[in-house]
């Protein structure tokens, strides 16, 4: 299977606190990608990082990607009671636009 | 940012009956759409990729007479549930595919439909 893996799998935090999750790959990549998923809900879009770069920020996040470990993280400050969801990387194909999810980090911030 | 639109967001069929979700981007056209599996507590499984004018492409183990798909508009895609059965209640999620700045493309996601098939 391609399919990556995240861990932890499951991650409870005070609001206030950082929250960092990562994610491992098996295949060469030409970008990586971060989604949110509220619960029964469809996913959002969080950030997307090249295989040339290797930090990104957008607002309270920041990613970071290794290719030579085939390996991401995520990692949200200051983390809110709002940012409780479910956390996939993805990467997949630029010419089929396909994309292979891993298995999520589920993170519980405490209001 | 881009919207896809799932519809129904939920549906309850009896088994044998077949059942279509559609899926719509609003403001933005998609020569390309997924169709995502998902079940409680675990990642998103690919079914299919739907394509604009052409044949749906399956990934393995999906049985194509069973989940017929349909992308007659660059905007518009829909999943068929074909005689449902109990085993096929799950949560689908499609999403649209757009190029962003650099070629690089994202896939913005519907909410997703519930289905329950007693």
């Amino acid at each position: 299977s391609q399919q990556g893996e995240e861990d932890p799998q499951a991650l409870s935090i005070q609001e206030g606190e950082n929250a960092t999750m990562n994610c491992s790959y098996k295949t060469s990549i030409n970008n990586l990608q971060w989604y949110r998923q509220n619960s029964g809900r469809g996913l959002v879009h969080l950030i997307l990082i090249r295989s040339n770069e290797r930090e990104k920020h957008s607002g309270r996040l920041r990613v970071t990607l290794d290719t030579s470990k085939k390996s991401s993280s995520l990692l949200i400050t200051a983390s809110r009671a709002a940012d409780t969801a479910s956390y996939f990387c993805a990467h997949g194909s630029s010419n089929t636009g396909k994309l292979i999810f891993g298995q999520g980090t589920t993170l519980q911030v405490k209001p | 940012g881009a919207v896809v639109s799932q519809h129904p967001s939920w549906v309850i069929c009896k088994s044998g009956t077949s059942v279509k979700i559609e899926c719509r981007s609003l403001d933005f056209q998609a020569t390309t759409m997924f169709w995502y599996r998902q079940f409680p507590k675990q990642s998103l499984m690919l079914m299919a990729t739907s394509n604009e004018g052409s044949k749906a492409t399956y990934e393995q183990g999906v049985e194509k007479d069973k989940f017929l798909i349909n992308h007659a508009s660059l905007t518009l895609s829909t999943l068929t549930v074909t005689s449902a059965h109990p085993e096929d209640s799950s949560f689908y999620i499609c999403s649209a595919r757009s190029i962003a700045v650099g070629g690089v493309g994202i896939q913005y996601f519907g909410a997703g439909t519930r289905l329950s098939v007693l």
